[in-house]
């Protein structure tokens, strides 16, 4: 069954530091991988993805994320955390097995960043 | 635009009790899709449209759920009778074609709590 893993419930890390939110996928095939955001109380925003191409990937906000297919992960950076980019961070990798088509999220990260 | 339009935001009711909750994608998107979101399960896809037809129904949880599209304008999900495990953030998103490799654009979702 394809799968997509968050390792870390959260992530701490200091403001001007930068940022890694690690995921790692399990799919059949290239796989479509997607980073969304949860601010409190709000709906999922949609920061990148990869489909093809470039291994690296630029989104909002200054995020990026490296898509390594050795390692089978798809993890999300950023260079200078800002304290407003204290949210909910989710993986998704699009499935495509047994007749169906749909999108599988992780778990989610909360990222704390502290001033 | 207005953005993914969910009503509404809140919902408290009495467990037995019908729960209707609405949703008015982006204008122009073909793509609908109701995702509930709990911290035990996650995000998970309910079912989803495409140009007001449902195309994949199988993550409903049971009968007492059903959802309609009758415009392209207008969602409902309907939750007949509610239980006190129902209780959730049910989320809808539109894209505007293409379905899981394009962006989804989600409202700000109704956080329902059954008594």
């Amino acid at each position: 069954a394809q799968s997509v893993a968050q390792p870390e419930d959260q992530v701490n890390v200091a403001e001007g530091n930068p940022l890694t939110v690690k995921c790692t996928y399990s799919v059949s095939g290239n796989p479509y991988l997607f980073w969304y955001v949860q601010y409190p109380n709000r709906g999922l925003q949609f920061l990148l993805k990869y489909i093809t191409g470039d291994n690296l990937v630029k989104g909002s906000y200054g995020f990026e994320a490296e898509f390594n297919k050795s390692q089978t992960s798809f993890h999300l950076k950023k260079p200078s955390a800002l304290v407003s980019d204290s949210a909910l961070y989710f993986c998704a990798v699009r499935d495509r097995s047994y007749n169906t088509d749909k999108l599988i999220f992780g778990t989610g990260t909360r990222l704390q960043v502290f001033p | 635009d207005a953005g993914v339009i969910q009503s509404p935001r809140h919902e408290v009711t009495e467990m037995g009790q019908e729960v209707t909750l609405r949703c008015k994608p982006i204008s122009g998107h073909d793509y609908l899709f109701w995702y509930r979101q709990t911290m035990m399960r996650g995000l998970e896809l309910l079912i989803y449209f495409n140009n007001n037809v449902p195309i994949d129904d199988s993550g409903m949880p049971e009968d007492r759920f059903s959802a309609k599209m009758p415009n392209a304008s207008f969602s409902t999900l309907k939750i007949q009778p509610s239980e006190p495990r129902d209780s959730a953030v049910y989320f809808c998103a539109s894209s505007l074609t293409g379905a899981f490799q394009e962006t989804q654009y989600f409202g700000p979702g109704t956080r329902l709590l059954v008594l």
